[in-house]
């Protein structure tokens, strides 16, 4: 089993919808959580980071972490076609090597106009 | 520059071809990743380097592989007689401090075709 687990997908949805991306880990250590969107063929954009528990708001995004159950989300609110992309969960801890973040393996989403 | 930039940004070598990817981190950045993503899935870690110094190479897959940051700023990953499963999108990365606090900028990576 993998540190963190992530559904590929696609996620296809309406334009407009509310989408909900999760992650779920095993190794109680993360304490970071971060988001990125990579578009094709670009690397990884940083969307959000959040640190240890709660939410976190900034736009159409919100992230939440619960780590009592090790799981994260991120929503995104009035999808737009220009969301459309793959979403990486990536966390990590602090001290020694754990300040190299995990990824998720991404969620393909598709919003169609 | 603006932001990390990657060189090529397309290789193709023939199997058994030795090859090698430049990346050239923001200014002033002193922490630099490599990471290889196979299709479908997401980075893993390669290697780290703080400045000059190669922190963490516990990601490279064999020792054909191998990574060097001379002055830290420019990097370079190279791979020797290429195998066709390291066919991937190489990934570099950096930040502006040590510690996942601060935040990673990639470039857009170069995609390797062992053929």
């Amino acid at each position: 089993q993998k540190e963190v687990e992530q559904d590929p997908g696609p996620l296809s949805v309406p334009e407009g919808a509310i989408v909900s991306l999760n992650c779920t880990y095993s190794n109680s250590a993360f304490q970071y959580f971060m988001w990125y969107r990579q578009y094709s063929r670009k690397g990884p954009e940083l969307l959000m980071y959040t640190y240890s528990s709660g939410n976190k708001e900034d736009g159409r995004f919100t992230a939440q972490v619960d780590k009592s159950s090790k799981y994260i989300s991120l929503f995104i609110r009035d999808s737009q076609p220009s969301d459309s992309a793959t979403y990486l969960c990536a966390m990590g801890g602090v001290g020694g090597g754990s300040y190299i973040p995990t990824f998720g393996r991404g969620t393909s989403l598709i919003v169609h106009p | 520059g603006a932001g990390v930039s990657q060189s090529p940004r397309y290789k193709v070598a023939k199997r058994g071809q030795d090859v090698a990817l430049r990346c050239d981190p923001i200014s002033g950045h002193v922490s630099l990743f490599w990471y290889q993503q196979a299709l479908g899935q997401g980075p893993e870690f390669l290697t780290y380097f703080q400045n000059e110094a190669q922190l963490d190479k516990s990601g490279l897959p064999s020792d054909r592989f191998f990574a060097e940051r001379p002055e830290g700023s420019v990097s370079t990953l190279k791979i020797q007689r290429t195998q066709q499963e390291d066919s991937a999108v190489y990934l570099c990365a950096s930040s502006r401090g040590e510690g996942i606090s601060y935040g990673y900028t990639f470039g857009s990576g170069t995609r390797l075709t062992v053929v």
